[in-house]
């Protein structure tokens, strides 16, 4: 069975540091991998996915993820934060049509 | 494009009592999912419709929850005998045929029950 672990519940860091989310996947076939963010009050929204080719894919709001097959992780990363990035991230894994399979989440906070 | 609408925003009702959720998805979608959010978790996949064809549904769709999508455009999910660990965040949305493969779903901003 498919599955996603995000092994950090929560992660605290200071605007304008670099930022990496961690997720790790268990899937039987290709994976097509995805990272959305859902904001306080807001529905969640698509920041990158990923099926095939490039392992780095580069996503909306300047963040990108990249794919390492031997380690099945799929980590996300930003190179500076904002504060405006506080939300909580979640990786999700699916393919063709299989509904996707969300992990635990992973909250982000910023601080100045 | 008005995005995913869900209603009521947040319903509180007494255990036992029925509840109905009501989705209304971007125009020209074709799908439409349902997902359940519990605290400190992330989203959990209910039942997903092509047009008005229920395809598939999660074990955690128990008999007393039942969703319908009957013209293929809005659709409603109701539990029945609603019990505490019903209490969630029911997530709706929705995506064409190709963005649902590619995994690019559109989200409504949730509809809150709970259950006293």
């Amino acid at each position: 069975a498919q599955s996603v672990t995000q092994p950090d519940i929560h992660i605290t860091v200071s605007e304008g540091a670099s930022l990496e989310l961690r997720c790790n996947y268990s899937y039987g076939a290709t994976p097509y991998l995805f990272w959305y963010v859902q904001s306080p009050g807001q529905g969640l929204q698509l920041l990158l996915k990923y099926f095939s080719g490039d392992t780095l894919v580069q996503g909306i709001k300047g963040f990108e993820a990249e794919f390492k097959r031997s380690q099945s992780s799929f980590n996300l990363r930003k190179p500076s934060v904002h504060w405006s990035d506080a939300a909580e991230y979640f990786c999700a894994v699916g393919g063709g049509n299989t509904p996707l399979v969300f992990g635990k989440g992973t909250r982000l906070s910023v601080i100045a | 494009d008005t995005g995913v609408s869900q209603d009521p925003r947040h319903k509180i009702t007494k255990r036992g009592q029925n509840v109905t959720f009501r989705c209304d998805p971007i125009s020209e979608h074709n799908r439409l999912y349902w997902y359940r959010q519990t605290l400190g978790q992330g989203p959990e996949f209910l039942t997903y419709f092509q047009n008005e064809a229920q395809l598939e549904k999660s074990r955690l769709l128990s008999d007393r929850f039942s969703a319908e999508r009957p013209k293929g455009s809005f659709s409603t999910l109701e539990i029945q005998r609603t019990e505490q660990g019903d209490s969630a965040m029911y997530l709706c949305a929705s995506s064409d045929s190709g963005r649902a493969i590619t995994g690019e779903l559109f989200f409504g901003e949730g509809s809150r029950l709970t259950v006293l």
